[in-house]
C-alpha cells in the first residue's frame, strides 16, 4: 500500500522565520517519485519539485530547499526567510512505478504567514 | 494560453440534479485526472484516463461518471446518487511518466 503523511495541519510563522513542512511515505516500490504541491487560496495546484527515489540531494530553489532521505522515508520542505505570500496549502504527493497512475497526495499543510 | 481550464468555477445545484464539470487541455497530454477536495483534507482520486475511450475508476468512484472522446476533453458527471457532492473538485493532466500532473483552477459544487 500507498501511503503520505503530512502530520502538520497547520504552521503559524511570522515573516522572515524559517519553517520546516514534514512529509513521511510509504511504499513498497523500489522506484518512485516524490512531488510538492502549493495551493494558494486561489484554488490551483502549483508543481513546486519531483524528486525521484534514486536522487537523494537535497535541492535548494531560492528560498525552497528539500531534503530527502530515504532511510527515514521522508521528504522535508523548507521555506527560508518566509513571506506572506508563502501563505498556502501545500502537498507532498507520491506516485509509485508499480502503479503509475496514481499520484497519492498527503493531506495537507496549512502555511500561514503573518507580516 | 496552454494549460487546462475548468467550468464553471462555481456550481450550485439542487439535491437530485445531476451536473457536469467540464475539463478542457491544451496541452496533449494523454492521461487525465479528476480529483476531489473536501475541507481539512487531501486530493482524493474520482476517475482517470490514460487514452481516449478508456477511463479507470479510482479510489472514490461512486456516484460520478465520465467519459473521454476527445483527448483534449474530460468532463466530469455528478450524479444524484452522489450522497455527498459538495465539494471542490480538480482536473489534471498528466505528463508522459513522471507522473507530474498540471491542475486546472478547479469547480466549486455546492448542493443546496
Amino acid at each position: 500500500a500507498q501511503k503520505v503523511t503530512q502530520a502538520q495541519t497547520e504552521i503559524s510563522v511570522v515573516e522572515k522565520e524559517d519553517v520546516t513542512l514534514d512529509c513521511v511515505y510509504e511504499t513498497r516500490d523500489t522506484t518512485y517519485y516524490l512531488f510538492w504541491y502549493k495551493q494558494p487560496p486561489s484554488g490551483e495546484l502549483v508543481f513546486l519539485i519531483r524528486r525521484n527515489s534514486f536522487d537523494e540531494q537535497n535541492e535548494i530553489s531560492g528560498r525552497y530547499s528539500w531534503n530527502f532521505q530515504k532511510s527515514t522515508s521522508s521528504f522535508n520542505f523548507t521555506i527560508t526567510a518566509s513571506q506572506v505570500v508563502d501563505s498556502a496549502v501545500y502537498f507532498c504527493a507520491l506516485l509509485g512505478l508499480y502503479n503509475t497512475d496514481k499520484l497519492i497526495f498527503g493531506t495537507g499543510t496549512r502555511l500561514q504567514v503573518f507580516p | 494560453d496552454g494549460g487546462i481550464t475548468q467550468s464553471p468555477k462555481y456550481l450550485f445545484r439542487k439535491e437530485g440534479q445531476n451536473v457536469t464539470l467540464s475539463c478542457e487541455q491544451n496541452l496533449n497530454h494523454d492521461a487525465m485526472y479528476w480529483y476531489r477536495q473536501d475541507p481539512g483534507q487531501g486530493l482524493r482520486l474520482i476517475y482517470y484516463s490514460q487514452i481516449v475511450n478508456d477511463f479507470q475508476k479510482g479510489d472514490i468512484a461512486e456516484g460520478y461518471s465520465v467519459s473521454r472522446e476527445k483527448k483534449e476533453s474530460f468532463p466530469l458527471t455528478v450524479t444524484s446518487a452522489q450522497k455527498n457532492p459538495t465539494a471542490f473538485y480538480l482536473c489534471a493532466a498528466r505528463i508522459s511518466n513522471t507522473g507530474e500532473l498540471f491542475f486546472g483552477e478547479g469547480s466549486r459544487l455546492t448542493v443546496l
